[in-house]
C-alpha cells in the first residue's frame, strides 16, 4: 500500500526558507521509472504543480520557481525534500506531495497535503 | 493563469449527465496523455482518469475521459450529490518541461 505524508512547518516568516519533507512507504524511491512531485494550492484557488524528482535523481521545477526551489531525497529514509527560499505571503498555500507511477506523468497518490502559511 | 483552460463551474440535476472541458496546445495535451482529479473541499486530490480514458481501480465507470486533439473531456453520467467537487485536468507539458493543470471546475449538483 503506497502513502506519503508531509511534515514541515506550519507557520513561517516572509523572507525565511521553508523545508517540507515527503516520508514515502509502499514503494522505492530507486525504482526504475518511479518519481515524487510537490504540489500546492492556495486557499481557494488551483493546483500549481511546483517540482518532481524521479528514480535517478533527476530533478523538474516549475519555471516561475525554478531560482526558488530545490528538491533532493534521501533514499534510505525513504524522503523527499522541498526547500523553497524567500518565502513571501503569497505563499500560503496546502503543499502535496504525490507519487508519480512509472515512467508516468500522473499522479496516484496523493498525501493528505500540510498547510503552510506565511507571516509576520 | 492555467496553462490548461477549464470552465470554472459546472451544474446539473441528479441523475444526469455533465461534462468537463479541458482545453491546451500542441505541446502538451496534444503530445502528452491527460489525467483528472478529483477533490472535495478539504481534502487531497483523487485520480479519477489517467492516460486520457483509464480508470484505476475503484473508480466506478460513471466516469469516463477521452482526449481529441488539444483538448480533452471528463464525463460524469448517473451524477450523485456526493460528485460535488472541484475537478482538474492535468498533463505533461513537452515544451516547459512540467506538468501542468487546469483552474478547476466546481461541480455543483442541484
Amino acid at each position: 500500500q503506497i502513502t506519503l505524508k508531509e511534515s514541515g512547518p506550519t507557520l513561517v516568516k516572509p523572507t525565511q526558507t521553508l523545508t517540507l519533507t515527503c516520508t514515502c512507504s509502499g514503494f522505492s524511491l530507486t525504482t526504475r521509472g518511479v518519481g515524487v512531485a510537490w504540489i500546492r494550492q492556495p486557499p481557494g484557488k488551483a493546483l500549481e504543480w511546483l517540482a518532481v524528482i524521479n528514480w535517478e535523481a533527476d530533478e523538474r521545477y516549475s519555471p516561475s520557481l525554478r531560482s526558488r526551489l530545490t528538491i533532493t531525497k534521501d533514499t534510505s529514509k525513504k524522503q523527499v525534500v522541498l526547500t523553497m527560499t524567500n518565502m513571501d505571503p503569497v505563499d500560503t498555500a496546502t503543499y502535496y506531495c504525490a507519487h508519480l507511477p512509472s515512467f508516468a506523468y500522473y499522479f496516484d497518490y496523493w498525501g493528505q497535503g500540510t498547510l503552510v502559511t506565511v507571516s509576520s | 493563469q492555467s496553462v490548461l483552460t477549464q470552465p470554472p463551474s459546472v451544474s446539473a440535476a441528479p441523475g444526469q449527465r455533465v461534462t468537463f472541458s479541458c482545453s491546451g496546445s500542441n505541446s502538451n495535451i496534444g503530445s502528452n496523455y491527460v489525467s483528472w482529479y478529483q477533490q472535495v473541499p478539504g481534502t487531497a486530490p483523487k485520480l479519477l482518469i489517467y492516460h486520457n480514458n483509464q480508470r484505476p481501480s475503484g473508480i466506478p465507470d460513471r466516469f469516463s475521459g477521452s482526449k481529441s486533439g488539444t483538448s480533452a473531456t471528463l464525463g460524469i453520467t448517473g451524477l450523485q450529490t456526493g460528485d460535488e467537487a472541484d475537478y482538474y485536468c492535468a498533463t505533461w507539458d513537452s515544451g516547459l518541461s512540467v506538468s501542468v493543470f487546469g483552474g478547476g471546475t466546481k461541480l455543483t449538483v442541484l
